[in-house]
């Protein structure tokens, strides 16, 4: 079946450093989805990307899909403590239901 | 902001009894799904629901799992004979129905903690 692959398993970061999560499925996707949980917390949509090569930016994130439509990223620079969290991408192959990646911890140093 | 409401926000239950979750989906959204999330593991697709029948299910989505919308703003998760593995976040979620069915998004309610004792 779809496996989706992310890593690393977890950062620990010193606040105003970057950080980056890669994520890569083992098939081509329809579409990729980027979600955060914070601890105790519930998935929080953060963006979706469709085509091939597609960047897209939220602020200090940014987000980008391979051009196999296999692999995605996603980028956060000069870290704060609110980015704390674990950080899920979740591919989808055109139907509906989401495969999630095995997540990323991010820890923030104040 | 609309949002997914789920309750109780912690169930726990002795193992062979039945619970059964509840998740209210934002109201103009007709697809709905439930998740669940093993403490300290990725969220795992258990099944989604349109039109008052599965749409697709997964492998863990057994015989011991039904859903049901009983009315027109309820969706449930009912586990018939609850087993200690079953002990997970359940979180329910819910879409609206775009014109491509790939490009839905879906929003997560806060959970149900599901303890089996």
């Amino acid at each position: 079946g779809q496996q989706v692959m992310q890593i690393p398993q977890y950062q620990h970061v010193q606040e105003g450093e970057d950080f980056t999560t890669y994520c890569n499925s083992s098939t081509t996707l329809s579409n990729i989805q980027w979600y955060k949980q914070r601890p105790g917390g519930h998935p929080v949509f953060l963006i979706q990307l469709v085509k091939s090569g597609e960047v897209k930016k939220q602020k200090r994130l940014t987000f980008q899909f391979g051009e196999a439509k296999k692999n995605s990223s996603l980028h956060i620079t000069a870290t704060q403590t609110t980015d704390v969290g674990t950080y899920f991408c979740a591919g989808r192959r055109g139907r509906r239901a989401l495969t999630f990646g095995s997540g990323t911890r991010l820890q923030v140093q104040p | 902001e609309p949002e997914v409401t789920q309750t109780p926000s912690h169930q726990v239950t002795q193992m062979g009894q039945e619970v059964i979750l509840r998740c209210v989906p934002i109201s103009n959204h007709l697809y709905f799904y439930w998740y669940r999330q093993i403490l300290g593991q990725k969220v795992e697709f258990l099944v989604s629901f349109y039109n008052n029948e599965i749409s697709e299910k997964s492998e863990i989505f057994d015989d011991q799992f039904s859903v049901e919308r009983p009315d027109g703003s309820n969706f449930t998760l009912k586990i018939r004979s609850t087993k200690l593995e079953d002990s997970a976040m359940y979180f329910c979620a819910s879409s609206e129905v775009s014109g491509l069915a790939s490009t839905d998004t879906q929003y997560f309610g806060p959970g149900t903690r599901l303890t089996v004792l």
